[in-house]
Order: structure tokens, then sequence, then C-alpha cells
């Protein structure tokens, strides 16, 4: 069946950093790829998505490509800052039609001033 | 996208008694799905809900449990019955389709249970 992973957390940084959160899926097809972001004490956001291979997704200084060849949809940012504190959540919805989300574990991310 | 409320945001419950929680959007939508969230955990699927029809639950989800209602294209509950601290989570409802981009899925802010 599908199925996401991702990396362990915490993932711990100093404001300005390089961020990286890895994502690999299983999935038969082409599934559709999201992250969304899960701030303290509220629901789930849509931060981006990708539908295609190749495809890059893009909101608010976060990225993630589609790698079709590698399963992965790894999500980066250039300079985090401390609101980008939060839960982020890697997630599939599958090929076959039916739109059930299948989400990764998820990804705390902490980052200090 | 949609704007979601859910009610009640948070309760407090005892064993034994069953709590209805109300999801409500701004617009009318294809599909409404029903997830739980345990404490520091992923989100699972609990079930779709179909408009004038039974929901259809996943696997380990049975509609004596979790018994849902839809309604209309804006509204839907779920009622969580002879609650247990096993059920302590927050419950979260989602939407999709009718006007929104396809395959985006939209939350509403969830509704943190505590079972005592």
């Amino acid at each position: 069946g599908n199925s996401v992973t991702q990396m362990e957390g915490p993932v711990t940084l100093s404001e300005e950093a390089f961020l990286t959160i890895n994502c690999t899926y299983t999935a038969t097809g082409y599934p559709s790829l999201f992250w969304y972001v899960q701030y303290p004490g509220e629901g789930l956001q849509l931060l981006l998505k990708a539908t295609k291979a190749d495809d890059k997704g893009s909101n608010k200084g976060f990225e993630a490509t589609y790698r079709k060849e590698t399963t992965s949809f790894h999500l980066e940012k250039g300079s985090v800052q401390v609101s980008d504190s939060a839960v982020y959540f890697c997630a599939l919805i599958g090929s076959g039609g039916y739109n059930k989300l299948i989400f990764g574990a998820g990804t705390r991310l902490a980052v200090h001033p | 996208s949609a704007v979601i409320s859910q009610k009640p945001s948070r309760d407090i419950c005892q064993r034994g008694t069953s709590l209805t929680i109300q999801c409500q959007v701004d617009s009318q939508v294809t599909m409404m799905f029903w997830y739980r969230q345990q404490p520091g955990q992923s989100l699972t699927l609990i079930a779709t809900a179909n408009q004038g029809s039974e929901a259809t639950y996943e696997s380990g989800f049975v509609i004596d449990k979790f018994p849902i209602s839809r309604p209309n294209l804006t509204f839907s509950t779920l009622t969580v019955s002879n609650m247990s601290p096993e059920d302590s989570s927050i419950y979260l409802c989602s939407v999709l389709g009718l006007g929104l981009t396809v395959n985006e899925q939209y939350f509403g802010p969830g509704t943190r249970l505590t079972v005592t």
C-alpha cells in the first residue's frame, strides 16, 4: 500500500539556517504530494504541493521538488525564522482516484534566535 | 481556500459518555473527511462523510463507535461514543472539492478531546 516516510525529529536550528526535511514515499503510479504545517495549538495548513514528476511546489520561502526517480519530496528553506517552528507533515494522495491523504509521522522543527 | 470551523474547540469528558463534534464550511464542498491525531502522532483517517448516505469507514473504525452525519454539502458531525481515555486525541475535519483546487484538502482547526 501507499506510505510516506519522514526524517525523525526534532530538528533544531538557529535562525537563518538552511532547512531540509527529508520525505520519501511508496506508491504506485503518480501520486500527488503535499507538505502540511501544524503550528502549536492549531490545525493543519497546506504549505505546498506538486502533482507530477519534476514539479516544484513553493510557498512562504519553502520549496519541494517531486522526484519520481528517487520517490522523494524533500522540503527546503534557505533561511528559517523563529516563526517557522512547527510540525511539518509530508503526505500523498494516490493516483487511484480516491482522495485519501496518507501522512508521514511528522517532523517537529524548533528554530532558536 | 475554504473557511472551516469546528465546535467545540476542546472538551474534557468523562469515561463512558459521548461527544458530538460539528464541522461547518463556508461553501459547498464535494467531500468531507474526519481524522484523528493521537498525542504526538500523525493523522489517521477515520471516515469519509457522504452527503445523504452512510459514511465510509477506514479499517479499524466502526460506525457504532464513530457515527457520522452529513445532512448537506456544508456541514458534518462526528460523534465519539462510549469514550475511554484512549479516545483522547485531536479530531479534525477536512474538505475537498466544489470550487476548491483539485486534490487540495483543507483542514479545520481541530477539536482537542481529553477523556478522564
